[in-house]
Parts: structure tokens; C-alpha cells; sequence
């Protein structure tokens, strides 16, 4: 495979259910993010990985949980979700967060997760 | 705060014409990066053109080019020649201290 991919590509939990969303790239990035896209509202960016240090967070409830075991891998960790969580969970990398001048590198996007909370 | 608006949620042009997205933004830094992403109906989102705000010169990358009016803060995309698998929702991005997406514009290129 290559790009970014994401598992699984549809989930249903329960508000009491504990998932995890997963994100695997194959483009030798080191830097991954995670972004929430819901109807009709503009896409939110949740957490930054950057060297598998977390450099931006949102301010997103604690319900989500971001892990970065190394820069190939990141992981979604839901737990007591609200129905308003549900959305497209997107995964993204791109070589670094910003550049060595302090640009934006281009971010490569996975396919994304439809999240469903009941 | 930074701010980014796509004032047209829906476009629909036929096939072979040119067609503009307009996008505007607000913010107080000087050096940012502006993107515009492609979202077709299979929801991989990819990179259609950027531009450095330092840089005067507007980008092209084929059938795909910007306006970026940095006084006025306007990034509009123009789409020459369009075709049926420009059909997609288009998002503007402004990249600085923050990243920030507008909410989109659904194209739809008409046969």
C-alpha cells in the first residue's frame, strides 16, 4: 500500500464503547495529524505529531485520546463519546510540521473514518 | 483570531468553462502559507495549488490558478477548462500560526 491509510473506514460505538482509530503512512513522513470533519462545518484540526512529539492540541476534550508510537503509526483512542462526535475522523502526514525556513510542508491526506456514537 | 471564508457553498458550471472559488481570510501575521484541497465524492483530499504569502507572484499548476490579493486578503482559485473530475468539494486553508480551514465549496461540473 501506499499514502496514507485509515482503519476502519466506518465505525458504530455506543457512548460507553472504548474504539480506536488507526492511521498508517508509507511516505516516510515525520509529522502526522489528526482532523475532525463534520457536515456543513469548516475542518478542525485536533493534534499535530511532529517526530512523534505532540505539538498542537486543539483544545479537544480528553474523550479523544492521540498516540504516536513512531512516524509511520498514529492512533485515535475514543472513549464515553457524545452523538455530537460524529463526523469523518481525516489523518494526514507531511514531511515535518513546518519546514526548516519555517514554511508548510504539503499535508497528504488518508481516506478517512466515518464515525458514527449512538 | 484567524478566520477563513468560502462565501459559496455550492457551484455548479458546465463542462469546458471556466469557473472561480473565492476564499478570503483574516488575519494579523505577515508570513503564512495559503492551500487550496480537492475532496471528490471518494473523500481523499488532495492538494490542488499553494501559495506563500511573501511570494507576489500568483501560483499555476495547469487548468489550476490563484488570484491572492495579500492586501485584501482574498485567495480565490480559478478553474480553466473544467471537467467532470473537478466535481469535488474544495477547501481553502491558511497555514500560519494556526491552521485553519474554511467549510468548503461543492463544485459540481455539469455534462
Amino acid at each position: 500500500e501506499t499514502g496514507v491509510t485509515q482503519t476502519p473506514r466506518h465505525l458504530v460505538m455506543g457512548m460507553t464503547n472504548k474504539k480506536s482509530l488507526k492511521c498508517e503512512q508509507h511516505l516516510g513522513h515525520n509529522a502526522m495529524y489528526w482532523y475532525k470533519q463534520s457536515a456543513k462545518k469548516p475542518l478542525e484540526l485536533m493534534f499535530v505529531y511532529n517526530f512523534k512529539e505532540q505539538t498542537e492540541n486543539n483544545s479537544v476534550p480528553s474523550r479523544f485520546s492521540p498516540e504516536c508510537p513512531n512516524s509511520s503509526h498514529l492512533f485515535l483512542h475514543l472513549h464515553t463519546l457524545q452523538p455530537e462526535d460524529s463526523a469523518l475522523y481525516l489523518c494526514a502526514s507531511s514531511q515535518t510540521f513546518k519546514s526548516y525556513g519555517g514554511g508548510y510542508n504539503e499535508q497528504f491526506f488518508g481516506p478517512g473514518t466515518r464515525l458514527t456514537v449512538l | 483570531a484567524q478566520t477563513v471564508t468560502q462565501s459559496q457553498p455550492e457551484m455548479s458550471v458546465q463542462e469546458a468553462e471556466t469557473v472561480t472559488l473565492s476564499c478570503t481570510y483574516d488575519t494579523s501575521e505577515s508570513n503564512y502559507y495559503l492551500f487550496w484541497y480537492k475532496q471528490p465524492p471518494s473523500r481523499q483530499m488532495i492538494l490542488v495549488i499553494r501559495q506563500e504569502a511573501y511570494k507576489q507572484q500568483n501560483a499555476t499548476e495547469n487548468r489550476f490558478s490563484v488570484n491572492f490579493q495579500k492586501a485584501a486578503k482574498s485567495f480565490s482559485l480559478k478553474i480553466s477548462d473544467s471537467q467532470l473530475g473537478d466535481t469535488a468539494m474544495y477547501f481553502c486553508a491558511f497555514l500560519g500560526d494556526k491552521i485553519i480551514f474554511g467549510k468548503g465549496t461543492r463544485l459540481h461540473i455539469l455534462p
